[in-house]
């Protein structure tokens, strides 16, 4: 059973920084690209980054470029999103979702059930 | 950046009926369109992709349909289940992934 579990989220002041993880299991995660997408309370859903399954190609949403940083670690089978510089505006449900195969690619077939992220002083 | 719109923002319904919800696209995004069920509290859920193609284990009653700029998903006879937000999303730009805003359908 493929299963995402992300956790680092939590309460930071703006200007500070997090790093959200996310656990993958249930499959081969070094062949599969992985990717971040975030939901801000009551509204809908935005893609934050991508990084395709060797670390070679990675994505960001003009949102976040320059201050969130995605990567992965094959080895321990995770996927991780460093997000520098935080803002009100980064406030959201941050989910782990993983890229589909074949013609499924760049769509997301499995999720993580989500981390809170909340910017505030 | 491919901007896509969703109407009705609400669909008010019954059991039984069928629901018909709307993505347009600012630009065409050939067939390259997915949809996505999500319930409160829940993480989104593929249903079709690649505008018409269900994903693995989507009832049959939810179907896909468009090319180009105009989508449509079918609902042919909604189940109590069923009454979630749905979203579109393309993936024609694969750098720069974007999500529809979102149909949110109710009980009537």
């Amino acid at each position: 059973e493929v299963q995402l579990v992300e956790s680092g989220g939590g309460l930071v002041k703006p200007g500070g920084s997090l790093r959200l993880s996310c656990a993958a299991s249930g499959f081969t995660f070094s062949s599969y690209s992985m990717n971040w997408v975030r939901q801000a309370p009551g509204k809908g859903l935005e893609w934050v980054s991508s990084i395709s399954s060797s670390s070679s190609y990675i994505y960001y949403a003009d949102s976040v470029k320059g201050r969130f940083t995605i990567s992965r670690d094959n080895a321990k089978n995770s996927l991780y999103l460093q997000m520098n510089s935080l803002r009100a505006e980064d406030t959201a449900v941050y989910y782990c979702a993983r890229d589909g195969d074949g013609s499924g690619d760049r769509y997301f077939d499995y999720w993580g059930q989500g981390t809170l992220v909340t910017v505030s002083s | 950046e491919i901007v896509l719109t969703q109407s009705p923002a609400t669909l008010s319904l019954s059991p039984g009926e069928r629901a018909t919800l709307s993505c347009r696209a600012s630009q065409s995004v050939s067939s390259y369109l997915a949809w996505y069920q999500q319930k409160p509290g829940q993480a989104p859920r593929l249903l079709i992709y690649d505008a018409s193609n269900r994903a693995t284990g989507i009832p049959a009653r939810f179907s896909g349909s468009g090319s180009g700029t105009d989508f449509t998903l079918t609902i042919s006879s909604l189940e109590p289940e069923d009454f979630a937000v749905y979203y579109c999303q393309q993936r024609s730009n694969w750098r720069r992934l974007t999500f529809g805003g979102g149909t949110k359908v109710e009980i009537k």
